[in-house]
């Protein structure tokens, strides 16, 4: 079965700080990356995607990730957090012909 | 501007009501989602439309149903059937199903309540 993981539930990171959000999948082939984040009471929001080439991609808001093909993982990184980047983060893979799966959840806080 | 939008933003429902939740989206996409968010829960796809005129269950149908007349709308009705309606509705939509390499956008979201 097709599987995201995201093995922290919480994460807490002092303002300045790099962060690191985890994400390891198990799904057949190739997949689409995708990280998203999420405020309270509010939709996703997309902030970078992996598709091909270059391991480290760098997405919205100074937000990267790096690929992992022998790991399967898809590591969220910040190399300096920010109070403000306090919300719910949500990797997800797209397996070909498939729909998205989307890990659990990782809440991030990051505090002052 | 363009984008997705989902309404009511917060919606009640009687025991044994259907209701309807509105997905709206202008950005030309073919593909549109249907996803139920629970606390401490990811995110669980109840229907998708690869195109116009077609639709998909997901992996949590049961007690739901959907319609897509229109490419721009994709409307999802609770039925009274749902057990626990409860839930946080995400409504999504992708310029193609076989697009895989490209992003879904989301709406919003519907927080619906059963009193």
């Amino acid at each position: 079965a097709q599987s995201v993981a995201q093995p922290e539930d919480q994460v807490n990171v002092a303002e300045g700080n790099p962060l690191t959000v985890k994400c390891t999948y198990s799904v057949s082939g190739n997949p689409y990356l995708f990280w998203y984040v999420q405020y309270p009471n509010r939709g996703l929001q997309f902030l970078l995607k992996y598709i091909t080439g270059d391991n480290l991609v760098k997405g919205s808001y100074g937000f990267e990730a790096e690929f992992n093909k022998s790991q399967t993982s898809f590591h969220l990184k910040k190399p300096s957090a920010l109070v403000s980047d306090s919300a719910l983060y949500f990797c997800a893979v797209r397996p070909l012909g498939q729909n998205f799966v989307f890990g659990p959840g990782t809440r991030l806080s990051v505090l002052p | 501007d363009g984008g997705i939008t989902q309404s009511p933003k917060y919606l009640f429902r009687k025991e044994g009501q259907n209701v309807t939740l509105s997905c709206e989206q202008n950005l030309n996409h073919d593909a549109m989602y249907w996803y139920r968010q629970d606390p401490g829960q990811g995110l669980r796809l109840i229907y998708y439309s690869q195109i116009v005129n077609d639709f998909q269950k997901g992996d949590i149908a049961e007690g739901y149903s959907v319609s897509r007349e229109k490419k721009e709308s994709f409307p999802l009705t609770v039925t009274s059937a749902q057990k626990n309606p409860t839930a946080f509705y995400l409504c999504a939509s992708q310029s193609g199903w076989m697009s895989g390499g490209t992003e879904a956008f989301f709406g919003q979201g519907t927080r619906l309540t059963v009193v």
